[in-house]
């Protein structure tokens, strides 16, 4: 199947710092990606719709200003944390659909804020 | 999208079927039925959709009731690496519909 790759896998920063995180298509390109947040026990939950070429749309309750979501290309998204505080540490995932509209999901990425 | 509803947790012995229930008693017409799963501190798989029909691929199968109102996700020789969380999500085909994450079931595969 195709492949979505994230970058960091695991990230570690001061409080008031900001991460970005990187979403790869690996051998596909897509238009759109969505960005997930993941707390310990709980399920995946939606935060954004990445767009290539446009901004991004967010889900309810999510802050834009604080997660930047950039579409650089037709294989690249990244979100961006700015200053991060402690309650942000979580695993962020991103997805893809090809163009049979499989969604395919990258490994994660575990941020910790300090 | 419609709401999904699946038992929290099940075990299976390993080799043998593992049968994992979906309730999707308010899907509509164009609604298809995915499953997804997540192994620990990874991302989610894609392991099998379908509109109405039974499907099945190298991985699993997937049982549609004919009011579509349910489903159930078959893995037919379950093994310790299938321990995971099992995800299903109904929704509207197309690359910007959005899937939305239940609960989903937990998965246990004992030796």
């Amino acid at each position: 199947g195709a492949v979505v790759s994230q970058h960091p896998s695991r990230v570690i920063c001061k409080s008031g710092t900001s991460v970005k995180i990187e979403c790869r298509s690996l051998d596909f390109q897509a238009t759109t990606m969505f960005w997930y947040r993941q707390f310990p026990k709980q399920s995946l939950m939606l935060m954004a719709t990445s767009n290539e070429g446009s901004k991004a749309t967010y889900e309810q309750g999510v802050e834009k200003d604080k997660f930047l979501i950039n579409h650089a290309s037709l294989t690249l998204s990244t979100l961006t944390v700015t200053s991060a505080h402690p309650e942000d540490s979580s695993f962020y995932i991103c997805s893809a659909p090809t163009a049979t509209d499989t969604q395919y999901f990258g490994p994660g990425t575990r941020l910790t804020v300090l | 999208d419609a709401k999904t509803t699946q038992p929290t947790s099940m075990d299976c012995a390993e080799g043998r079927a593992a049968n994992l229930p979906c309730n999707h008693s308010t899907i509509s017409g164009n609604e298809y039925v995915y499953w997804y799963r997540q192994i620990h501190s990874q991302g989610p798989q894609y392991i099998i959709h379908g509109l109405k029909n039974n499907e099945t691929n190298e991985m699993a199968s997937l049982i549609i009731t004919e009011d579509r109102k349910s489903s159930t996700l078959i893995l037919p020789h379950a093994t310790l690496r299938d321990t995971a969380v099992y995800y299903c999500i109904v929704r509207v085909p197309g690359n910007f519909n959005k899937f939305y994450f239940g609960s989903g079931t937990k998965l246990n595969v004992k030796p």
